[in-house]
């Protein structure tokens, strides 16, 4: 099925351990984004990528680092998990960098940091 | 800057009532208006958007949205609830002018009362 595929669907890392979410898509989109989504705070951009070979920060960077691999794939990496970034994970793509399109979300990355 | 606020981040409602969900946006320049459903453990789907042209908008599953500029609302309705719409929504706004990003809201969470 054609769409956004999120991998993996769940992590428990230990403090100080690293990791990489990985986010692929297969609609030929250009624009790339990594959310975050805590309870009563909705979702927060932490980067995104407008096309290929660009990427900027959002609302939430800090601890967080990004690679736009191809047009397909974007990945996100935590350098050093801290508990504080124990959330879900989700990675959503457009069609284009204006928003009128609307985006298209995978189902999420469940991350514990113990 | 944009901002989304929903106000009720709980909203209940019996089986066949009408469903009210609101959200106010705050816009310098003429806004891109969306909402999002999440089911339970799943990723956001969208229901509908606002870009130009008419300012009542229908959905999926029967929802629409009427933008309001004068209110700077864009409330999301349903006639009558049916117990598959219990889920979380999202209210998002981006701009006219193709800024990539869109903000969201903290999300209401519907149930629906058998």
């Amino acid at each position: 099925n054609a769409g956004v595929t999120q991998t993996p669907k769940f992590q428990v890392l230990k403090t100080g351990q690293s990791m990489t979410l990985q986010c692929a898509q297969d609609m030929n989109h250009n624009s790339m984004y990594w959310y975050r989504q805590d309870p009563g705070m909705g979702l927060r951009l932490i980067y995104y990528s407008a096309s290929e070979g660009t990427t900027d920060k959002g609302e939430v960077p800090n601890g967080y680092n990004v690679s736009r691999l191809n047009k397909r794939e974007f990945s996100l990496r935590l350098e050093s998990a801290a508990p504080s970034q124990t959330s879900v994970y989700f990675c959503a793509s457009s069609a284009d960098r204006r928003a009128n399109y609307g985006y298209t979300f995978g189902s999420g990355t469940r991350l514990t940091v113990v | 800057a944009q901002s989304v606020t929903q106000l009720g981040s709980h909203v209940s409602v019996s089986e066949g009532a009408l469903v009210l969900l609101r959200c106010n946006y705050s816009s310098s320049v003429p806004p891109y208006l969306f909402w999002y459903v999440q089911y339970p453990n799943q990723g956001l789907q969208l229901l509908l958007k606002y870009t130009t042209g008419a300012t009542l908008v229908k959905g999926i599953n029967g929802f629409e949205a009427e933008f309001k500029k004068s209110e700077t609302s864009f409330h999301l309705t349903k006639p009558s609830a049916h117990m598959s719409d219990a889920a979380e929504y999202f209210c998002a706004v981006s701009d006219y002018f193709g800024n990539e990003k869109l903000t969201f809201g903290t999300g209401t969470r519907l149930t629906i009362i058998p």
